[in-house]
């Protein structure tokens, strides 16, 4: 299994520019999230999903937008890049959240 | 406010010696309450979980502490290691969602 994987590891962005962030899981996985975390913060959830086909906002959604088309993916898009963007996401999956979340290894993204 | 709190921020001890991170949350209810430790430019890795009924969970060098009264948890590292400088955070599961501590990063130094 290779667990969580992430794509890329890190990526510069100039404003008003879009992107989409990869996140994949080879672990059948129903529920998957992002995150992201900056300097002396907890990790912060941005989307969620409970299954394929199924999303939901998270505790700070504006500027991001998530699909799932099937259980192994989940990629996060920036639409319109903003420098309060620059951070640290994290991608995770696990059978739901009562159970151990994987982590990925996260991409580091920086916004000019 | 960050519904989990953890203290102290950070923390510095000599290897071989042990050390007790504290969390402090007040969501609830919650289904339970984890640990997990972060190298640096890493993912988060789980260290333990235990439900709102356990007291404790111990995971090698690592025990965890529950007290749902209080709504306090605590982190024992027995006889660190180099390998134990990290952060590591207090994490709480709500419905559909985790709320995540903002970590003690421990130092051991040699």
């Amino acid at each position: 299994n290779a667990g969580v994987t992430q794509t890329p590891k890190f990526q510069v962005l100039k404003t008003g520019q879009s992107m989409t962030l990869q996140c994949a899981q080879d672990m059948n996985h129903e529920y998957m999230s992002w995150y992201r975390q900056d300097p002396g913060m907890g990790l912060r959830l941005i989307h969620y999903s409970v299954g394929a086909g199924i999303t939901d906002q998270g505790e700070v959604p504006n500027g991001y937008n998530v699909s799932r088309s099937t259980t192994e993916d989940f990629p996060l898009r920036l639409l319109s890049a903003a420098p309060s963007q620059t951070s640290v996401y994290f991608c995770a999956s696990s059978y739901s959240t009562d159970y151990e979340q994987y982590f990925g290894p996260g991409t580091r993204l920086t916004v000019t | 406010k960050n519904q989990v709190e953890q203290s102290p921020q950070s923390l510095i001890i000599l290897e071989g010696k042990n050390c007790t991170l504290q969390c402090n949350y007040t969501v609830s209810p919650f289904s339970n309450l984890r640990w997990y430790k972060q190298d640096t430019g890493r993912g988060p890795v789980s260290l333990t979980i235990m439900t709102f009924s356990e007291n404790t969970k111990s995971n090698g060098r690592y025990t965890a502490t529950l007290d749902a009264d209080t709504k306090q948890s605590s982190l024992h590292i027995t006889a660190s290691q180099l390998s134990d400088s990290a952060s590591y955070i207090c994490v709480v599961t709500l419905p559909y969602k985790l709320s995540f501590g903002a970590g003690t990063t421990v130092t051991v130094r040699a």
